[in-house]
């Protein structure tokens, strides 16, 4: 089944403390993103990423960071926390024709 | 920059009847695509309908069809027969045909009543 997989659904963490949010697709995608949703924002994109060791700064990088060593895995990088990044996180991949975005589950960040 | 407006923040609508959702947006761009996004309670994320901006013919799939204006920046959602499966949030977003990048509205909420 296609599919993009992100882990873990739900975490809370406290400011600080280095987390990684992972994300996967089996479509073998070229085009990875990562976006926040906030309410009354819609979602906002962070990074993404047009392939292996390609990645660029979306609307919202600011506290940040990701890799791309494998076409398949797309992870995103917290290393300090802090509670504004607490947010509702979807990662998504698309093929060069890139006219459809599939998307993750999403991850709930709460960050105290 | 290219924006997305989605100026109604929650909507309802009887079971049955028809509704509207509008989304309007602001581009130099002369090809792109828009798409609309319904997230169920279960927050995902599931494409409804995508409308590329070359194409005059409005797209349409089953219930769901868009009134697509591109000299207005107009990009309208329209719900025939609402069922309850259909309450949501709506996205309606944007995409340059640079990939990978979308620009999504705030959001619409609609409520289907039984």
């Amino acid at each position: 089944e296609a599919q993009v997989t992100q882990n873990p659904r739900y975490l809370i963490t406290v400011t600080g403390k280095k987390l990684t949010v992972t994300c996967s697709q089996n479509m073998n995608h070229e085009y990875m993103s990562w976006y926040r949703q906030d309410p009354g924002l819609g979602l906002r994109q962070i990074y993404y990423s047009m392939n292996v060791e390609v990645t660029d700064k979306g609307d919202v990088p600011e506290g940040y960071k990701v890799s791309r060593k494998e076409k398949r895995n797309f992870p995103l990088i917290l290393e300090s926390p802090s509670p504004n990044q607490t947010s509702l996180y979807f990662c998504a991949s698309s093929s060069p024709r890139a006219d459809t975005q599939y998307f993750g589950p999403g991850t709930r960040l709460t960050v105290l | 920059a290219q924006t997305v407006t989605q100026s109604q923040p929650e909507m309802s609508v009887q079971e049955a009847e028809t509704v509207t959702l509008s989304c309007t947006y602001d581009t130099s761009e002369n090809n792109y695509y828009l798409f609309w996004y319904k997230q169920p309670p279960s927050r995902q994320m599931i494409l409804v309908i995508r409308q590329e901006a070359y194409k005059q013919q409005n797209a349409t799939e089953n219930r769901f069809s868009v009134n697509f204006q591109k000299a207005a920046k107009s990009f309208s959602l329209k719900i025939s027969d609402s069922q309850l499966g259909d309450t949501a949030m709506y996205f309606c977003a944007f995409m340059k045909l640079e990939p990978g990048k979308l620009i999504f509205g705030q959001g619409t909420t609609l409520q289907v009543k039984p």
